[in-house]
């Protein structure tokens, strides 16, 4: 199937630090969504991306579509402990099933 | 609203035995999907609905069976459970026709096959 290709795996970053993480695909996509995991719980939604070159923010979150249609990126601005998780890129061509990335698992150490 | 509920949240079965996962959701969403989620593999989709009464396979569908009780509901069979099927699975739906909407997840379903 297809693979979106989403770095880092893992982050382990200081309180108040930024985050950035991508997902990269060999595909074109025209839907680029973000999810967060919390331990023990399911994904949610933070941010979804319809639009070539658009840029959204979410609260300290802000997730940009590539112009390529390829890619997408997700930063998060001065971390804070809640930030910790599991975030999880999807990306969608045509009328097709999301496909997800492997995630990258964020730590913060306080 | 509940949103999206799952049954059972944990689960644990031996080597041939079957069981069944229940999914509903009230958000009067057409769509909906099962999830497997492994470590370090990420979401895996097992099977969709992406209406009612209309069901389709995904990336990773043989050992499942689906059901589209109706628009609510949609369960997941195991007809004989394999320690390769121990995971975490997930429902979600999503409210448009076919793909064009975001997906709301459930709290999930951890299984595991000894």
């Amino acid at each position: 199937g297809q693979q979106l290709n989403q770095s880092p795996q893992s982050m382990f970053i200081q309180e108040g630090e930024d985050v950035s993480m991508n997902c990269t695909s060999s595909s074109i996509f025209n839907t680029w969504l973000w999810y967060k995991q919390d331990p023990g719980e399911g994904p949610v939604l933070l941010i979804a991306l319809y639009k070539a070159g658009e840029l959204t923010s979410n609260g300290r979150l802000t997730a940009q579509f590539g112009i390529t249609r390829k890619d997408s990126f997700l930063n998060i601005s001065a971390s804070i402990p809640s930030d910790v998780g599991i975030y999880f890129c999807a990306g969608r061509k045509g009328n097709t099933p999301l496909v997800f990335g492997k995630g990258t698992r964020l730590s913060v150490i306080a | 609203n509940a949103g999206v509920t799952q049954t059972p949240k944990f689960q644990v079965l031996k080597t041939g035995q079957s069981m069944t996962l229940q999914c509903a959701q009230d958000m009067n969403h057409n769509s909906m999907y099962w999830y497997r989620q492994d470590p370090g593999m990420g979401l895996r989709l097992i099977y969709y609905s992406a209406s009612e009464g209309t069901t389709d396979k995904g990336e990773v569908p043989n050992g499942y069976n689906v059901s589209r009780l109706n628009k609510r509901e949609f369960s997941l069979r195991l007809e004989s459970a394999a320690p390769s099927q121990t995971s975490v699975y997930f429902c979600a739906s999503s409210g448009g026709t076919g793909f064009t909407d975001t997906q709301y997840f459930g709290p999930g379903t951890r299984l595991t096959v000894l």
